[in-house]
């Protein structure tokens, strides 16, 4: 069975903070994709990063960063001195071999001025 | 402008009422999606469609019928809704239906059922 847990419904943090948004996984594939998606308040996701299992290297995008630990089965991300832009729904998935997107119930991050 | 847009973005329908939903995109995708988003659920695959064909129809409701009429435009017609299925809409797309893609998502259809 294939499953996403975001542990964190909801995180608070003062503008300029960092903040890390968990996502843990679990598959029997081999081959498998994770992403990041953003959906703000108008309502769209936004896709933000994907991963493939069998590339472990850690990302940076900006303020942006993502470790992808499979010894953990984690794929977490985290956004370095926060802005109130950034407030949004959070959404980590899994992709594998059946090629359905299997979503965490995503963190909502409130980040106040 | 997201590339994919969906038609309308907010939509009160009665339980007796029949509606549509739109979604089109101009990306070149071969891939379209609808997805149903309730308020503390995750996200929940209902349709898709590869080249104009639906390969996966995740057992919902016959009161959801899905139309996919070419490779741009999906429709979501809608009759003798329960309140339940009141959510969030949204329609997605992808080059194609494998796993090495991310979905582009239009900004949903937020639908209520009186």
């Amino acid at each position: 069975a294939q499953k996403v847990t975001q542990a964190q419904t909801e995180i608070s943090v003062v503008e300029k903070e960092d903040v890390t948004l968990d996502c843990v996984y679990e598959t029997r594939d081999t081959t498998y994709y994770l992403f990041w998606y953003k959906q703000p308040p108008s309502g769209e996701l936004v896709f933000l990063i994907r991963r493939n299992s069998f590339d472990e290297q850690n990302e940076i995008s900006g303020r942006y960063s993502w470790n992808f630990q499979k010894s953990t089965s984690s794929f977490n991300f985290t956004i370095t001195a926060s802005q109130v832009v950034d407030s949004a729904v959070y959404f980590c998935a899994l992709r594998g071999g059946t090629y359905k997107y299997i979503f965490g119930t995503g963190t909502r991050l409130k980040v106040l001025a | 402008e997201t590339g994919v847009t969906q038609t309308p973005r907010h939509l009160v329908m009665g339980m007796t009422n029949k509606k549509s939903l739109k979604c089109e995109q101009h990306l070149g995708h071969n891939a379209m999606y609808w997805y149903k988003q309730s308020a503390k659920k995750p996200l929940e695959l209902m349709f898709v469609y590869n080249f104009k064909e639906q390969t996966e129809n995740n057992s919902v409701p016959s009161r959801f019928s899905p139309e996919c009429p070419n490779s741009s435009h999906l429709f979501l017609h809608l009759h003798t809704l329960q309140p339940e299925d009141s959510a969030l809409y949204l329609c997605a797309s992808s080059p194609s239906q494998t796993a090495r893609y991310g979905y582009t998502f239009g900004s949903g259809t937020r639908l209520t059922v009186v």
